[in-house]
């Protein structure tokens, strides 16, 4: 398997404009989670899905990001308008079933500027 | 609440010599651990993880970490650092398996030569 996928790597933007970041899972995971890392905050998540479903959004930090998962192969985090606090790292990652011996696997990120 | 806490923001090393980078936990139950290293612009690979059982785990890159319950410690050992070591180091907590990791903020390791 190719790991996740995370597109694009690198994306600026100007405020106010909107952005979507893409991100295909392992195929076969069941949990999909979407993180932010900053300088200043360190990694935080953002949502997770279960089987698609958002389980858990409380870290989603304000009404412009958005999240979903519309079947088992990709999801998007959606963020609109920026602005430029926003910039930062955006990690997927993805998880099997529960069980033993299971752990996140992550992309390789986005790192978003927002000028 | 769950937490994770890494004293250390930033060590540094000489080649060859050991390391130990801390790790302390806040949960009520026995928790899921991991570390994981991210090297500048990737992202993050698991070195090693512990669930139960003995509780001085093995990893790749041949680090170790010893889980102290009783000082909800799981701290992140190497007898030998080499150069290609440095990155940085982060400790997570996971309430079980498969649901969400809440990390610390990192050690960023560097090492000298």
């Amino acid at each position: 398997d190719a790991g996740v996928i995370q597109s694009p790597r690198h994306e600026v933007t100007e405020m106010g404009q909107e952005v979507t970041l893409r991100c295909k899972p392992i195929s076969g995971h069941d949990y999909l989670f979407w993180y932010r890392q900053t300088m200043m905050r360190g990694l935080e998540l953002l949502i997770y899905f279960n089987n698609n479903v958002p389980i858990d959004d409380s870290g989603m930090p304000e009404d412009r990001f958005s999240a979903k998962m519309p079947n088992a192969s990709f999801s998007t985090l959606k963020i609109q308008p920026s602005e430029p606090r926003d910039s930062a790292v955006y990690f997927c990652a993805s998880s099997p079933r529960q069980g033993v011996n299971t752990e996140a696997f992550f992309g390789q990120g986005t790192r978003l500027t927002v000028v | 609440a769950q937490s994770v806490t890494q004293p250390d923001i930033h060590i540094t090393v000489s080649e060859g010599a050991s390391l130990e980078l801390r790790c302390n936990y806040s949960y009520g139950a026995t928790p899921y651990l991991f570390w994981y290293v991210q090297s500048p612009g990737q992202g993050l690979q698991l070195l090693l993880k512990y669930f139960s059982g003995d509780t001085l785990v093995q990893g790749i890159k041949g680090f170790e970490a010893e889980f102290k319950r009783s000082q909800s410690s799981f701290n992140l050992r190497k007898p030998s650092v080499h150069w290609s070591d440095a990155a940085e180091y982060f400790c997570a907590v996971g309430p079980q398996a498969g649901t969400a990791l809440i990390f610390g903020k990192g050690t960023t390791l560097s090492v000298s030569s």
